[in-house]
Formats: structure tokens, C-alpha cells, sequence
């Protein structure tokens, strides 16, 4: 399977743990972005690379959550002392970068972290 | 900032129905338009696109129609299968700044269900 991939699918934490989530994108796009999606709305934007380089973090996106793409090829994202408000689906998605125009962006399964 | 806002769900109809949701956006520029569509525990999958005014995207019997004036991008189908319940999310994409970021935003999704 050459589509993006997330690990874990599902993560149940206690309030004030740190978790980490994984993504690897599709091999050759050089494009990766980080959402988050809680129930019954649509993906909002977190944060953006291209290629090893963060180049946007959402104000979602508080100091409690770092992100990296070390080399240019998977990503990280943590969150330090969750908090119930976290509780939401993390999607993770790559595109290509081509000159030009809007490319598709291709979406993992995204990882359900659940805060108790 | 850029907005998308869909119609409501659930939607529901018989199969064979025609079937319409609204989309109208926001944005400054020119953005690229989007509908993806979200299957019973499956992650984001594009289903059609439209890069410029009047252009028309269409996959799989939907359709939808960039429309500049109206600033709409209605997802329309002749004729609806049980297989198509899911849940549809309009988007849009736009150039921001030097980094090329180009982040989705999406709308809040509505829900089809299609009866036998």
C-alpha cells in the first residue's frame, strides 16, 4: 500500500500525558500537512511542511503541540499535557509540489486520540 | 479569512434519487474548489476538483460546477446508490504567501444516507 499511512489508528490517554503520533506520507510528495477534526465538523489546518521545513502553524496550534519532519520524509506530531479538549481525529496528508495550480492532497486514516 | 459553508445533514434519500448539496465559499484570490467525501470508517478521498471559473469537475456521477459569480460549488448527482452514503465535504484550496502552504479548508461535511 502506497498511500499515507498514521500510527496509531487509536489512542486513549489520561489527562496531562504526552502522546506522539506518527505519519508517512506518500513516498515522493514533498508536501505534508497536519489536520484536526472533531465531531461533526470538517478538518482544520494545524501546521505545514515542505519538506524537512515548517513553514505554518496554525493559532490552533498552542505550545503544547510540536511537529517535525526530520529529513524530509515522515512526521511527527506530540502533544504535552493533554487536556480533554484535545480528544479529536488527527489526519495527516501529503501532496506533490508542482509548479502551478492546486494538487490533490491525499489523506491517511488519521489517528482518534481519546483524553480521559 | 477563506470560509466554506455546506448545507446541513443528514440528507437523506431513496436510492435513484437526485441529489444536491449546496457549498458556497469565501476567499480572497482565485482558490482551486474541492469535494471529498468521507466512507463509513475510511479516511478523506477526493472526489472531484475544479481549478478555475466555469470549469466543471465530475467522478463517478457527481458533478459540480465552479461558480465564480455565485461563489458556489454545488455537488450534484442524477441518481443516488445505497453505496453512496457517506459524508461530503466541500473545500478550497488557496496560495498563501511565499510558502506555497495551499492548506485545505473545508466545511462542516453533511451526511448522506441513501435508502434501498
Amino acid at each position: 500500500d502506497t498511500g499515507v499511512s498514521q500510527d496509531p489508528r487509536h489512542k486513549i490517554t489520561k489527562r496531562g500525558q504526552n502522546v506522539t503520533f506518527r505519519c508517512d506520507p506518500i513516498s515522493e510528495h514533498n508536501r505534508l500537512y497536519w489536520y484536526r477534526q472533531t465531531l461533526g465538523q470538517g478538518p482544520e489546518f494545524l501546521t505545514y511542511f515542505q519538506n524537512e521545513a515548517q513553514l505554518e502553524k496554525s493559532r490552533l496550534l498552542s505550545d503544547r503541540f510540536s511537529a517535525e519532519r526530520p529529513k524530509g520524509s515522515f512526521s511527527t506530531l506530540e502533544i504535552q499535557r493533554t487536556e480533554q479538549g484535545d480528544s479529536a481525529m488527527y489526519l495527516c496528508a501529503s501532496s506533490p509540489s508542482r509548479s502551478g495550480g492546486h494538487t490533490e492532497a491525499f489523506f491517511g486514516q488519521g489517528t482518534r486520540l481519546t483524553v480521559v | 479569512g477563506d470560509s466554506v459553508t455546506q448545507m446541513e445533514g443528514p440528507v437523506t434519500l431513496s436510492e435513484e434519487a437526485f441529489l444536491t448539496i449546496n457549498c458556497t465559499y469565501t476567499a480572497t484570490g482565485y482558490p482551486s474548489l474541492f469535494w471529498y467525501v468521507q466512507y463509513p470508517g475510511e479516511g478523506l478521498q477526493l472526489l472531484l476538483k475544479a481549478t478555475k471559473a466555469d470549469d466543471k469537475g465530475s467522478n463517478k456521477g457527481f458533478e459540480a460546477t465552479y461558480r465564480k459569480e455565485t461563489t458556489s460549488f454545488h455537488l450534484e448527482k442524477g441518481s443516488v446508490q445505497v453505496s453512496d452514503s457517506a459524508v461530503y465535504f466541500c473545500a478550497l484550496s488557496a496560495a498563501k504567501g511565499d510558502t506555497g502552504r495551499r492548506a485545505l479548508t473545508f466545511g462542516s461535511g453533511t451526511r448522506l444516507q441513501v435508502q434501498p
